[in-house]
């Protein structure tokens, strides 16, 4: 079964800690991607990676980190730097090659910080 | 400059057809993509047109696109409960890589009986 897998599902930390967020995709697309959605907003891209060992600041990237050293995994370090970081984290990833570029999401990790 | 309007919310009755409308700014956007979004869920690819089609049909789903208005709009054909979700419209401006693409905020679809 191929698809992008995130976890966990729901994560809890107090404020200062840094947390990972993982993202694993058995899809074997080249690019990846990580999105930050507050409720009743769209997708805010974070960073993004479109080969191994190179990735991308996307738009809000300050108090973020990643880093790509497989071409399946692209996990997301939230520091406690990143002034708001409770959200909904949503990975994806997409196939290089096509022309449509469309991306595939994961079902998304709902990040709590108190 | 980058930017992707969406209406936030629409009510239908099951069995009706939906129209969502998606507006975009950059003439020149390559690909535009609809998503779904249930709650708590990622997002899925319903569907995504080339700049340079004006529709697209699969199954229930009619993509139109009106390049000179810079308008997107996905038709939901024969309503049903489970169509009840976020949609997302998204726009790719860069043509030859993975790049990011533009995403509005979403219209929620509601469905009543």
């Amino acid at each position: 079964d191929g698809g992008i897998t995130q976890s966990p599902k729901y994560l809890f930390r107090k404020e200062g800690q840094n947390v990972t967020l993982s993202c694993e995709q058995n899809l074997n697309h080249d690019a990846m991607y990580w999105y930050r959605q507050d409720p009743g907003q769209g997708l805010r891209l974070i960073y993004y990676s479109q080969i191994v060992n190179d990735f991308q600041k996307g738009d809000i990237a300050e108090g973020y980190s990643v880093s790509r050293e497989k071409k399946e995994s692209f996990p997301l370090t939230v520091t406690s730097a990143q002034k708001n970081p409770t959200a909904f984290y949503l990975c994806a990833s997409s196939p290089s090659g096509t022309g449509s570029y469309e991306q595939y999401f994961g079902p998304g990790t709902r990040l709590t910080v108190t | 400059g980058e930017d992707v309007e969406q209406s936030l919310f629409l009510s239908v009755r099951e069995g009706d057809s939906s129209v969502i409308n998606c507006t975009y700014t950059d003439s020149s956007s390559t690909y535009l993509y609809w998503y779904k979004q249930e709650p708590g869920a990622g997002l899925q690819l319903l569907t995504y047109i080339f700049s340079n089609m004006d529709m697209k049909q699969d199954q229930r789903l009619t993509v139109l696109l009106n390049k000179k208005d810079k308008h997107l709009s996905l038709r939901i054909a024969d309503t049903q409960t489970g169509d009840s979700a976020i949609y997302f419209c998204a726009e790719r401006l860069d043509p030859s890589s993975a790049s990011k693409i533009i995403f509005g905020s979403g219209t929620r679809l509601s469905i009543r009986p």
